[in-house]
């Protein structure tokens, strides 16, 4: 079973003050993970794909990285608009080679304030 | 272009009545997924269509149930509404729905039961 662990739950940062998110997964075969941000009333917003281990992303603020076992969202000097929940998911690989559908965990909580 | 859409935003039923939510996916894509967000069990895949056809379905029971029109256009169905069915009902579209490609999602339909 395909498992997928966010930490921390909640991350209250100064603005300015860089950090960074985890995501750990558990999975027989990785076709992706996602990143996703989503604001309080909608519905997740798709950030970034990584495909596989090395693999690296970028936009804006934030960077997301991955190993083989986990990723990483850094958000480098962070402002008050970044505050938002962040999502993490992952698409496994069936051993039909047919995908599986979207695990998710259960987010990080960050709070950026001015 | 559009994006996904899902309609009514908000819905208020009665135990025991049935709900229809719908989810028109954003153009040329092909696959759209349903998903259960609650604060405490986070986001639960519940079923996957493509060409018409449901491709992956998760654990819920079958008061649960979705169609896909030939335009990409889905429905979900809930029959015997329960009170544990308040929650933030989610659709998400992708091109094809495998090789790692990103789902985009609506802003959902708040349905709360009484």
């Amino acid at each position: 079973e395909d498992q997928v662990t966010q930490s921390p739950e909640a991350l209250r940062l100064q603005e300015g003050e860089s950090s960074s998110l985890n995501c750990s997964y558990t999975v027989s075969g990785l076709r992706g993970l996602f990143w996703y941000r989503q604001d309080p009333g909608k519905g997740p917003e798709f950030l970034f794909t990584l495909y596989s281990a090395g693999e690296e992303k970028e936009k804006e603020r934030l960077k997301a990285t991955l190993t083989k076992k986990e990723s990483f969202l850094h958000i480098t000097a962070p402002k008050p608009e970044d505050s938002a929940t962040y999502l993490c998911a992952v698409q496994a690989v069936r051993s039909s080679g047919s995908a599986r559908q979207l695990t998710f965990g259960s987010g990080t909580q960050l709070t950026v304030l001015p | 272009k559009a994006g996904v859409t899902q309609t009514p935003r908000y819905l208020i039923k009665t135990r025991g009545q049935q709900v229809t939510l719908s989810c028109s996916p954003i153009s040329g894509h092909r696959s759209v997924s349903w998903y259960q967000q609650t604060p405490g069990q986070g986001l639960q895949f519940l079923f996957e269509y493509f060409s018409e056809t449901q491709r992956n379905k998760g654990n819920f029971p079958g008061r649960f149930s979705g169609r896909q029109f030939s335009n990409s256009r889905s429905e979900m169905n809930v029959s015997t509404l329960e009170l544990g069915d308040s929650a933030l009902y989610l659709c998400a579209s992708s091109l094809e729905g495998y090789k790692g490609q990103p789902q985009h999602f609506g802003d959902g339909t708040r349905l709360s039961i009484l």
